[in-house]
């Protein structure tokens, strides 16, 4: 069984520019989350998308925006790059995203914001 | 106060020693538990899943949890240089999401 596939894997963009990210999730997998990890903040959660529906979404402006289609494959947009959106953005899926559910992870796209 | 608190480390170790990684959390909410390994340059993988409080073992590794305290901790036994890497641990509660702490950075010397 496939992983949780992202792409790219290595992003390098100029402040301003914005960038979409896709996120293939593991087969049977309906419920798409992601995270944004960089050396001072950890991981934090950005949003999590089921049957194309946000349920939640983590406290980032505006210019991180996700969307699921009818396949569960998932994107992520981030418009007008910043210096401090350089990190790498992690895409995790899982069932149906309930509390007992273990969650996988892909391996990750890294953006550089030059 | 973050909901999941981790020390950074680094923890460096030689090969065979026994490690311990430990995390605190606040949020009474959170009912599930686990820890995530992480290489250089790679997503988290799952490590360990538990969901109430007492120990769990799986090979090496065995994480445990101590939900009137709050305190989480993974136990490594025979540690060795492939073991060397970034544990994370989080926790879950009822909103979809992982908590994670910032991890720590664990090296396993030969």
């Amino acid at each position: 069984k496939a992983g949780v596939t992202q792409t790219p894997r290595y992003l390098i963009k100029t402040r301003g520019q914005q960038v979409t990210l896709s996120c293939s999730p593991i087969s049977g997998h309906r419920s798409v989350s992601w995270y944004q990890q960089t050396p001072g903040q950890g991981l934090q959660f950005l949003f999590e998308y089921f049957s194309e529906t946000q349920r939640n979404k983590g406290n980032f402006p505006g210019r991180f925006s996700g969307r699921q289609f009818s396949n569960s494959r998932s994107e992520m947009n981030v418009s007008t790059l910043e210096l401090g959106d350089s990190a790498l953005y992690l895409c995790a899926s899982s069932t149906t995203g309930e509390m007992n559910e273990k969650l996988f992870f892909g391996s990750g796209t890294q953006l550089s914001v030059l | 106060q973050k909901e999941v608190e981790q020390d950074p480390g680094p923890l460096s170790v030689p090969e065979g020693a026994i490690v311990s990684l430990n995390c605190t959390y606040s949020n009474s909410a959170f009912q599930y538990f686990m820890w995530y390994r992480q290489y250089s340059r790679k997503g988290p993988e799952l490590l360990m899943y538990t969901y109430s409080s007492g120990n769990k073992e799986d090979g090496r590794f065995t994480a445990q949890v101590d939900k009137s305290s709050k305190y989480i901790s993974l136990f490594i036994r025979d540690s060795q240089p492939s073991d060397s890497a970034t544990y994370l641990c989080a926790s879950k509660g009822s909103n979809y999401k992982l908590t994670f702490g910032k991890g720590t950075l664990l090296t396993v010397n030969p």
